[in-house]
């Protein structure tokens, strides 16, 4: 069965450091690899996506995602954390050989502190 | 830039009343979605819908739910009579035919059942 982990529930970070948010995903097939940002009382926002070509992606507000196949994960990355950056991140898969439908991790919580 | 949204907001309803929840997804997309969150855990697929049918469901989405697109603008989800565990955040999200896997989301409505 398609899944997708999100090991942490919350990741702390200082403002100005780097940041990671950890996704990894179960092996079937070829998969499309999203990360989604949820702010409080809204939907959620697409940030970027990984569907072929180069593993290292670059998506909105300065974040970066790279797939590793080996590994099958899909870590979000950012090079400076600020604080309006914290929110509920989202990775999700979609195996296109199942249809369209995203399966969604369970979420990580960033929190950003100055 | 064209968004989907969402309508109501918030919706509160007893228990065994029927509910229906509308979207309006972005106007030249073809793919249409729901997915729901309760409280504290992941978003989860309902229901996928193109060229006027279902095209995709999960096992949450029996016969107390149904979609339709009743004119050229509108997507809803029913649920016919609902229950206390229904009570989630209903997200609707629509994709173009030329990359259905990128999906684009609303603000969602919260649906309490008391």
């Amino acid at each position: 069965a398609q899944s997708v982990a999100q090991p942490e529930d919350q990741v702390n970070v200082a403002e100005g450091n780097p940041l990671t948010v950890k996704c990894t995903y179960s092996v079937s097939g070829n998969p499309y690899l999203f990360w989604y940002v949820q702010y409080p009382n809204r939907g959620l926002q697409f940030l970027l996506k990984y569907i072929t070509g180069d593993n290292l992606v670059k998506g909105s507000y300065g974040f970066e995602a790279e797939f590793n196949k080996s590994q099958t994960s899909f870590h979000l990355k950012k090079p400076s954390a600020l604080v309006s950056d914290s929110a509920l991140y989202f990775c999700a898969v979609v195996f296109m050989e199942y249809g369209n439908k995203l399966v969604f991790g369970a979420g990580t919580i960033l929190r950003v502190k100055s | 830039e064209p968004e989907v949204t969402q309508t109501p907001s918030h919706q509160v309803t007893q228990m065994g009343q029927e509910v229906i929840l509308r979207c309006v997804p972005i106007s030249n997309h073809l793919y249409f979605y729901w997915y729901r969150q309760i409280l504290g855990q992941k978003v989860e697929f309902l229901v996928s819908f193109y060229n006027n049918e279902i095209s995709e469901k999960s096992e949450i989405f029996d016969d107390q739910f149904s979609v339709e697109r009743p004119d050229g603008s509108n997507f809803t989800l029913k649920i016919r009579s609902t229950k206390l565990e229904d009570s989630a955040m209903y997200f609707c999200a629509s994709s173009a035919r030329t990359a259905p896997y990128e999906q684009y989301f609303g603000p969602g409505t919260r649906l309490t059942v008391t």
